[in-house]
């Protein structure tokens, strides 16, 4: 099955530093999408993104398809920012079901 | 938009007992939706698709008999943890796609806030 790898596996940052989050995938993809787990385990969406760029505030993200890669952007980081980021990925192949799998994760820990 | 809920959020019980997890759609339909488990500090693993008016498929190396699933309306999913032991404590999550065909995001998932099962 598809491949999907997050780098780095842990981030720590100062508040108000910007940081990159990158998810490599083995595949071509239907489906790409970006999460922030909060500390009681609700994952958030934060960009469908099989390809093409996107902005949500201080948040970007930005898939490369032909490269198998997408790499998240977090400006002016805040202590709220703090979690775990997955990145997901459905597979060309899977079809309609497009069904997900996950990266490890990256664990973001922003000190004030 | 988009919302999927999940109940119970918490529940803890016996060896040996069955519990019932449910998933809904709040606002939209959804042919499809996910079950998947996550262990402390590790990633999600999908335990199976389960669409509407049919039989789930299964990931492989999930037992279908102890998870039953069952997705009786277009809202509606259930995952049933079937004679409960201890190694199946989890976090359980549920997502559901509302996409439409031809529609940009029709493969999104939207997810649920979690099931914490316990079992002692």
């Amino acid at each position: 099955g598809i491949q999907v790898e997050q780098s780095p596996p842990d981030l720590i940052l100062q508040e108000g530093a910007n940081s990159t989050l990158r998810c490599n995938f083995s595949d071509s993809v239907n489906n790409l999408q970006w999460f922030h787990q909060n500390p009681w385990g609700q994952l958030i969406n934060l960009f469908y993104i099989p390809s093409g760029t996107k902005q949500n505030g201080r948040l970007s993200a930005t898939t490369v398809a032909t490269e198998r890669y997408s790499l998240l952007y977090i400006s002016s980081s805040q202590t709220t920012d703090s979690g775990v980021y997955f990145c997901a990925v459905g597979a060309r192949v899977t079809g309609a079901n497009s069904k997900l799998t996950f990266g490890k994760g990256i664990t973001l820990s922003v000190r004030p | 938009g988009a919302v999927v809920s999940q109940h119970p959020s918490r529940v803890i019980c016996k060896s040996g007992t069955s519990v019932k997890i449910e998933c809904r759609s709040l606002d939209f339909q959804a042919t499809t939706m996910f079950w998947y488990r996550q262990f402390p500090k590790k990633s999600l693993m999908l335990m199976a698709t389960s669409n509407e008016g049919s039989k789930a498929t299964y990931e492989q190396g999930v037992e279908k008999d102890k998870f039953l699933i069952n997705h009786a309306s277009l809202t509606l999913s259930t995952l049933t943890v079937t004679s409960a032991h201890p190694e199946d404590s989890s976090f359980y999550i549920c997502s559901a796609r509302p996409g439409e065909v031809g529609l940009a995001g029709y493969y999104e998932q939207y997810f649920g806030p979690g099931t914490r099962l316990t079992v002692t």
